[in-house]
């Protein structure tokens, strides 16, 4: 089967400037999340969507971070205004039933803010 | 909030070594932990998701086991090749928060030099 489709895989942009990510999915994947990885941490959950609607989306920087899943398939993540410290990986990644089986992540966006 | 702490930080060894490293999380309200490996520039790819006590399974010259009463897991690497250079992580569900996402510990980063 597929992967899961992220694009771009990495973004330069200089601060306060807006950035967006986009993602596709596992086919027939109900759930979708966005992680952030900051060099030298693990993973942190950004937004997870059951079908198209948000299910925990509490770390996620509402201030300056917004995301969506139209129709409950492909979903973009974006940023504005950028700030140094979101210099990340993004992953999106998604999985069936809560993720008891694992879960099947994209190759990321490596995005740095200069 | 959930905690996994994953050690060491970073490990190199020589080719044809054996390793191992450590995953601990808490006891309490276990549901499932869960390791992935992640290459420099590929996505993170699951390698184990284990539930019960005692669990100890197998993939290749990868191994890992669970005990769910202390709260630890061991990766185990055997022989190891250049190949198996990536970072590896494991995570365990918040079901605290109701929704599963996955916590995800620090990772041990893992050189091999041939």
């Amino acid at each position: 089967e597929a992967g899961v489709a992220q694009s771009p895989r990495y973004k330069i942009i200089e601060k306060r400037q807006s950035v967006a990510f986009w993602c596709n999915p596992i086919s027939g994947h109900a759930t979708l999340y966005w992680y952030q990885q900051i060099l030298g941490q693990g993973p942190k959950l950004l937004i997870q969507f059951q079908n198209n609607g948000v299910v925990d989306d509490s770390q996620l920087p509402k201030d300056r971070f917004s995301a969506e899943r139209l129709k409950g398939v492909d979903s973009t993540l974006k940023i504005q205004p950028a700030k140094l410290e979101d210099s990340a990986v993004y992953l999106c990644a998604s999985s069936h039933a809560r993720g008891r089986y694992g879960y099947t992540f994209g190759s990321g966006t490596r995005l740095t803010v200069v | 909030i959930l905690n996994v702490e994953q050690s060491p930080q970073s490990l190199h060894v020589q080719e044809g070594d054996s390793t191992n490293f450590t995953c601990s999380f808490p006891s309490s309200n276990f549901y499932a932990l869960h390791w992935y490996r992640w290459e420099t520039a590929k996505s993170p790819e699951a390698l184990f998701v284990m539930t019960l006590n005692g669990d100890e399974k197998k993939k290749g010259r990868i191994s890992a086991t669970l005990n769910t009463k202390e709260g630890y897991s061991y990766l185990y690497i055997k022989g190891s090749q250049p190949e198996d250079s990536a970072t590896y992580l494991c995570a365990s569900p918040n079901y605290g928060g109701s929704q599963g996402n996955l916590i995800f510990g620090k990772g041990t980063k893992l050189s091999v030099k041939p």
